[in-house]
């Protein structure tokens, strides 16, 4: 069965420094693949999503993520975080059928220090 | 730039109450969800309704759950009898017609005591 793991229940990060979230997942063929943020008493929102061709997408808000099927990951990284960005980080996976969900894990909580 | 939308943003009920969550998906999207999240825990599918009727749906979607689209845009979860362990953020998504990006509505927040 399709899964995702995202190893970091927790992350602080100094504010301007950078950021990787990890995410695994496990899927027989190349899925699509998602990151969400959620914001407290928010909904989920897309960051940036990766369905083929460059493994290197770039997201909203400043995000990147790096798909490597080698190691079945597409973690999520940002060069310099801002105050702003603390929130629940969420990596999901779809499979590429019409009308089936998508698999999310644990979530990340990133806070931030000044 | 348009959005999905729940209603009510909070809910609380009565166990063994019947509740009714409500969504007004993206109007030109075919595909609709629903999801739930327990507090501290991970989002879970629900099920998927596509064409007026249940595409797929999880193994939590028992007979004690059931959705509807009443008319062009509403979409709504009912949960005939609650239960404790219901409490939960519940989500409403919606995707176009090539499911490849999901929009989520803000959730609705249920607390059954």
């Amino acid at each position: 069965a399709q899964s995702v793991t995202q190893p970091d229940i927790h992350i602080t990060v100094s504010e301007g420094a950078s950021l990787e979230l990890r995410c695994n997942y496990s899927y027989g063929a190349t899925p699509y693949l998602f990151w969400y943020v959620q914001s407290p008493g928010q909904g989920l929102q897309l960051l940036l999503k990766y369905f083929s061709g460059d493994t290197l997408v770039q997201g909203i808000k400043g995000f990147e993520a790096e798909f490597k099927r080698s190691q079945s990951s597409f973690n999520l990284r940002k060069p310099s975080v801002h105050w702003s960005d603390a929130a629940e980080y969420f990596c999901a996976v779809l499979r590429n059928q019409a009308g089936t969900a998508l698999i999310f894990g644990k979530g990340t909580t990133l806070s931030v220090s000044s | 730039e348009p959005e999905v939308t729940q209603t009510p943003s909070h809910q609380v009920t009565q166990m063994g109450q019947e509740v009714i969550l409500r969504c007004v998906p993206i109007s030109n999207h075919l595909y609709f969800y629903w999801y739930r999240q327990i507090l501290g825990q991970k989002v879970e599918f629900l099920v998927s309704f596509y064409n007026n009727e249940i595409s797929e749906k999880s193994e939590i979607f028992d007979d004690q759950f059931s959705v509807e689209r009443p008319d062009g845009s509403n979409f709504t979860l009912k949960i005939r009898s609650t239960k404790l362990e219901d409490s939960a953020m519940y989500f409403c998504a919606s995707t176009k017609w090539d499911n490849t990006e999901a929009f989520f509505g803000q959730g609705t927040r249920l607390t059954v005591v």
